[in-house]
């Protein structure tokens, strides 16, 4: 089963508009981390950020920010005032269990587009 | 600080042969994972090695494998290649093994024919 979804598949914006990426995760661990990841073109995944289950306060970093909510298990990402370097896939992550911290269960990913 | 660093960055191979992929962590840092990333199935974990031990296995078949080295370095092996084994494979490297985020390599370009 699916531990990690990224509903939306593509994302096409404006260069300025808003985008929001949103993330479901699934688990019965009471401990677990989730992660934010970006891929470029260039293919490597670069790391955003990290959430452990019990900090739920929601976090900005610049044109970043993430909204972590546990009652309806979800992770959202918005990027405020997008541009064209913003353009790339987004992945979701869970990493659960005392044993399995070094697996991240990563989801579908969502293709952002962002056009001049 | 260097990055996570793969080699070699692309290989072709043929059905039936085997094929070595390396990766060198960054410095100080003792835990690697290694990725299989196809547009089918996304990314999906293979194994992370800690301490030259092998502390969590992905469901894939016997035929990958993996191992680290005392310095940290680790190399995952692929042997009796199948058409669908081709893939972007991706390293990454974290301080210890654990709820640490894990840092990507660039990623090795396996294409099976």
């Amino acid at each position: 089963a699916q531990k990690v979804t990224q509903a939306q598949t593509e994302i096409s914006v404006v260069e300025k508009e808003d985008v929001t990426l949103d993330c479901v995760y699934e688990t019965r661990d009471t401990t677990y981390y989730l992660f934010w990841y970006k891929q470029p073109p260039s293919g490597e995944l670069v790391f955003l950020i990290r959430r452990n289950s019990f900090d739920e306060q929601n976090e900005i970093s610049g044109r970043y920010s993430w909204n972590f909510q546990k009652s309806t298990s979800s992770f959202n990402f918005t990027i405020t005032a997008s541009q064209v370097v913003d353009s790339a896939v987004y992945f979701c992550a869970l990493s659960e269990g005392t044993d399995s911290w070094g697996k991240l269960q990563f989801g579908a990913g969502t293709q952002v587009v962002v056009t001049p | 600080k260097a990055g996570v660093t793969q080699t070699p960055r692309y290989l072709i191979k043929t059905r039936g042969q085997q094929v070595t992929l390396s990766c060198s962590p960054i410095s100080g840092h003792r835990s690697v994972s290694w990725y299989q990333q196809t547009p089918g199935q996304g990314l999906q974990f293979l194994f992370e090695y800690f301490s030259e031990t092998q502390r969590n296995k992905g469901n894939f078949p016997g035929r990958f494998s993996g191992r680290q080295f005392s310095n940290s370095r680790s190399e995952m092996n692929v042997s009796t290649l199948e058409l669908g084994d081709s893939a972007l494979y991706l390293c990454a490297s974290s301080l210890v093994s654990g709820s640490y985020e894990q840092y990507f390599g660039p990623g090795t370009r396996l294409t099976v024919t």
